[in-house]
């Protein structure tokens, strides 16, 4: 069965405090991205991969790291979180074209 | 700048009618386009895609019309059904070098009554 799995789905942290949200797939998708979701402005793409080691820079990039050191796992880094970095974020492996999503992380930062 | 535009936050039809959801781009480099619908607590679920060489996609109840003069693509869905209640996202590719870069719009809520 094919599946997106994120963990933690939920988290809630202080300002500051490093954490990585991971991501893993077994569909064997080249290509990766990472999402937020805010009220009233959608799905903005953080981070996508084209394959191992490759990364690249979405619309809202600042505040995340990402890696990507094999095919089937892309974690999320905030190194130093802010509360504007509360939101909620999906994993989405697939082709250049068609994505698909994991089931999502709730994170509130305080 | 908001590229991909879905005017109507909000749209309320009758079950057994036709749901039309609207989305409008800017960025004439777009050349394909996706549709996407989520459920609360569940991650957006692909839908039905266009590319740009069609004016036109059919898959069962939904239909995607792209107007690309007008820069304007809608999804149709006949009849709806109370099961279509949820959130429908547009999203549009520009390929080329920006492969892998999806842009999305805010998001249209359908509910359908029974």
């Amino acid at each position: 069965e094919a599946q997106v799995t994120q963990n933690p789905r939920y988290l809630i942290t202080v300002t500051g405090k490093k954490l990585t949200v991971t991501c893993s797939q077994n569909m064997n998708h080249e290509y990766m991205s990472w999402y937020r979701q805010d009220p009233g402005l959608g799905l903005r793409q953080i981070y996508y991969s084209m394959n191992v080691e490759v990364t690249d820079k979405g619309d809202v990039p600042e505040g995340y790291k990402v890696s990507r050191k094999e095919k089937r796992n892309f974690p999320l880094i905030l190194e130093s979180p802010s509360p504007n970095q509360t939101s909620l974020y999906f994993c989405a492996p697939g082709t250049e074209y068609e994505q698909y999503f994991g089931p999502g992380t709730r994170l509130t930062v305080t | 700048d908001q590229q991909v535009k879905q005017n109507s936050p909000s749209l309320s039809v009758q079950e057994g009618r036709i749901s039309i959801l609207n989305c409008d781009y800017t960025n004439s480099m777009f050349d394909y386009f996706l549709w996407y619908k989520k459920y609360p607590a569940e991650g957006p679920t692909f839908l039905i895609s266009i590319s740009s060489i069609k004016d036109k996609n059919e898959d069962g109840r939904f239909t995607v019309f792209l107007n690309k003069s007008a820069k304007h693509l809608s999804l149709h869905i006949v009849p709806s059904q109370p099961g279509d209640s949820a959130v429908y996202f547009c999203a549009a590719n520009a390929g080329g070098t920006s492969y892998g870069k999806l842009t999305f719009g805010q998001g249209t809520i359908l509910t359908v009554h029974p």
